[in-house]
């Protein structure tokens, strides 16, 4: 069975502060690895998808970046609208679901 | 608006009662999943349908839920004799096909129905 697991599970940083983000997964044929923001109340929000080691992807703030046992989120300089839940994902089959961890909440303090 | 649409946002009912969630996802989006998100964890995958056909279906879908998409287009997920248990985020996804690939692109998401079940 597809496992995802996200650590920590909360991070609080000072704005400014660089860190990263850690999903490591044990699956069966990665067929993607996907990241997700998600606000309170609201549905998740797709940031990148990573599809082989090595791989790396960046947005703004926002870098990801794939091995064969882990994914990174590396976010530098957070802002305060940084702050939010952040998920990972596997998809594994060809074409069907996304298995999710429980996700990483980011406060980021001004 | 061009996103995936998800009615109601919020809804409140009684155990036992019946309840129905409809979606509409992004417009030539052919794939349209499911899936449930309780306080604290990620989504967990229900079901997905390719056009009208349901693909798979989770081992949490139990006997009480139904999931439709008649068209091709929206989809409705009914929950029968709803129970405590169920009350969770319900969130929609869609998804294009690459053309180049075969493959999926990845899935966007609505912005989910709350519901609380007293």
């Amino acid at each position: 069975e597809d496992q995802v697991t996200q650590s920590p599970e909360a991070l609080r940083l000072q704005e400014g502060e660089s860190s990263s983000l850690n999903c490591s997964y044990t699956v069966s044929g990665l067929r993607g690895l996907f990241w997700y923001r998600q606000d309170p109340g609201k549905g998740p929000e797709f940031l990148f998808t990573l599809y082989s080691a090595g791989e790396e992807k960046e947005k703004e703030r926002l870098k990801a970046t794939l091995t064969k046992k882990e994914s990174f989120l590396h976010i530098t300089a957070p802002k305060p609208e940084d702050s939010a839940t952040y998920l990972c994902a596997v998809r594994t089959g060809a074409n069907s679901k996304l298995t999710f961890g429980k996700g990483i909440t980011l406060s980021v303090r001004p | 608006d061009t996103g995936v649409s998800q009615d109601p946002r919020h809804k409140i009912t009684k155990r036992g009662q019946n309840v129905t969630f409809r979606c509409d996802p992004i417009s030539e989006h052919n794939r349209l999943y499911w899936y449930r998100q309780t306080l604290g964890q990620g989504p967990e995958f229900l079901t997905y349908f390719q056009n009208e056909a349901q693909l798979e279906k989770s081992r949490l879908l139990s006997d009480r839920f139904s999931a439709e998409r008649p068209k091709g287009s929206f989809s409705t997920l009914e929950i029968q004799r709803t129970e405590q248990g169920d009350s969770a985020m319900y969130l929609c996804a869609s998804s294009s096909r690459i053309k180049t690939s075969g493959l999926y692109n990845e899935q966007f998401f609505g912005p989910g129905t709350r519901l609380t079940v007293l």
